[in-house]
């Protein structure tokens, strides 16, 4: 069984561009996370879909930020624009359940 | 006060010995518990969940107190292969308790097995 992906790997942008982040969940798991983790910090929760429902979006550090999850399968967050602040490993994460959560690899982001 | 407190360590063990990693958490409504454990640059993997009546899986034995709120991970028998960074996260509601798709996880605990 294929685990959750995440695309891309690794995005190295400017200040005040746009980057979008995908994530492909495990087959069958209603449930998607974001997370991130910024440097020096520990890892922290963004928001959570079930399907394409926002469950709780409390995470979500500001309006620059949009995650997305139509006909609820992948979902895709946006960064627009990015600030310096932004740089961080961005997980994706899916559950069958609301326990046992399986993360991706992440995407390593870089405001330059 | 961070919600999921970890000690950072590092631990510096040799193979073959017996670590144990301690955690608090703060919320009292958290509902589930976890050690995930995580490799250099890599992402967090779910090591085993913890329950109340303590678990084991191999060498690994995972002791969870409620009351005070407190939860530990044991290694028996170290291997270099343990080596990584061990998060504890727990499981958290939303503002409104409707939903617990939250985890919270601590900074996590670094372990080097060296030979």
């Amino acid at each position: 069984e294929a685990g959750v992906t995440q695309f891309p790997s690794h995005s190295v942008i400017e200040k005040g561009q746009t980057v979008t982040l995908r994530c492909d969940p495990i087959s069958g798991h209603d449930n998607l996370y974001w997370y991130r983790r910024v440097m020096g910090k520990e890892i922290k929760f963004l928001l959570h879909f079930v399907k394409e429902s926002k469950q709780d979006e409390s995470g979500m550090p500001n309006n620059r930020f949009l995650a997305e999850r139509t006909g609820g399968t992948y979902s895709t967050l946006k960064v627009q624009p990015a600030e310096l602040e932004d740089s961080g490993v961005y997980f994706c994460a899916s559950s069958h359940w609301t326990y046992e959560q399986y993360f991706g690899p992440g995407t390593r982001l870089t405001v330059t | 006060r961070k919600e999921v407190e970890q000690d950072p360590g590092p631990f510096n063990v040799p193979e073959g010995a017996t670590v144990a990693f301690n955690c608090t958490y703060s919320n009292s409504a958290s509902q589930s518990f976890f050690w995930y454990r995580q490799d250099c640059r890599k992402e967090p993997k779910l090591l085993m969940s913890v329950y109340s009546s303590g678990n084991e899986d191999g060498r690994f034995t995972a002791q969870l107190n409620r009351a005070s709120q407190y939860i530990s991970l044991l290694i028996r028998d170290s291997k270099l292969s343990d080596s990584a960074t061990y998060l504890c996260v727990v499981n958290d509601p939303n503002a409104g308790g409707t939903s617990y798709g939250k985890l919270t996880f601590g900074q996590g605990t670094i372990l080097t097995v060296h030979p």
